[in-house]
């Protein structure tokens, strides 16, 4: 049973242009979601998150969307740069028996093509 | 600000052998402490959590065990490694009233 879904295990897109990475969960007591982008045997880095009352946050060069109504978001990198080729996880929030758990989509694998 | 260790950094053990992963935070206090692992190819999966010391929950049956001697450390055991416990093993850490966890570099293990 997987709540978290990343359905594109790779993308490839074009330096200077625009990176669409989307997510989607079953979970309605979600209330926060989270973007993290990893290297190979790293550990994955926190990028950019937003709270289930809030549809768009914006970082920079990152902005996530979220649909609540299709349980559906999205990550847009905007311009992609080749530092930006990693897999990106997406993770929802909920508290359970009193701790907060995260959990993870299976990663898409993000190439910029210079 | 904080900061959060992981060692070793690799491992290669044999079928059998006991493991021990080490997992440090600096520069917070009473912190949820978590262990996930990567497999090959695939996303990351909780394994233990702790929410304070000596407060252990599994996640998923298996043969590994956790444990929180102190309220900054966390450790992740197994008596006897199968060549499934291979892997990429993560620690990380959330601040209490925040959401967002941050991860250690990761221990690659690897049974033989």
């Amino acid at each position: 049973d997987q709540q978290v879904k990343q359905n594109s295990p790779s993308l490839s897109v074009q330096e200077g242009r625009i990176s669409i990475l989307n997510c989607d969960y079953t979970n309605s007591m979600f209330d926060y979601f989270l973007w993290y982008k990893k290297y190979p045997a790293e550990g994955p880095t926190f990028l950019i998150s937003i709270s289930s009352i809030k549809d768009k946050n914006e970082d920079g060069r990152f902005t996530v969307f979220l649909n609540k109504s299709a349980k559906h978001l999205s990550l847009h990198i905007v311009p992609s740069q080749p530092g930006d080729s990693a897999v990106y996880f997406c993770a929802a929030s909920a508290r359970i028996q009193g701790a907060q758990k995260l959990v993870f989509g299976q990663g898409t694998r993000l190439t910029i093509n210079p | 600000s904080q900061t959060i260790h992981q060692w070793p950094a690799t491992l290669v053990q044999p079928v059998g052998s006991p493991l021990s992963l080490e997992c440090t935070v600096e520069g917070t206090s009473n912190p949820n402490l978590y262990w996930y692992r990567q497999a090959a190819g695939r996303g990351l999966q909780l394994l233990f959590y702790s929410v304070g010391i000596g407060q252990i929950s599994s996640e998923v049956p298996q043969n590994l065990s956790a444990s929180r001697p102190q309220d900054r450390q966390f450790i992740l055991s197994s008596k006897k490694l199968l060549l499934s416990d291979s892997g990429f093993y993560l620690c990380a850490y959330l601040r209490d009233g925040f959401y967002e966890q941050y991860f250690g570099p990761g221990t690659r293990l690897t049974v033989t």
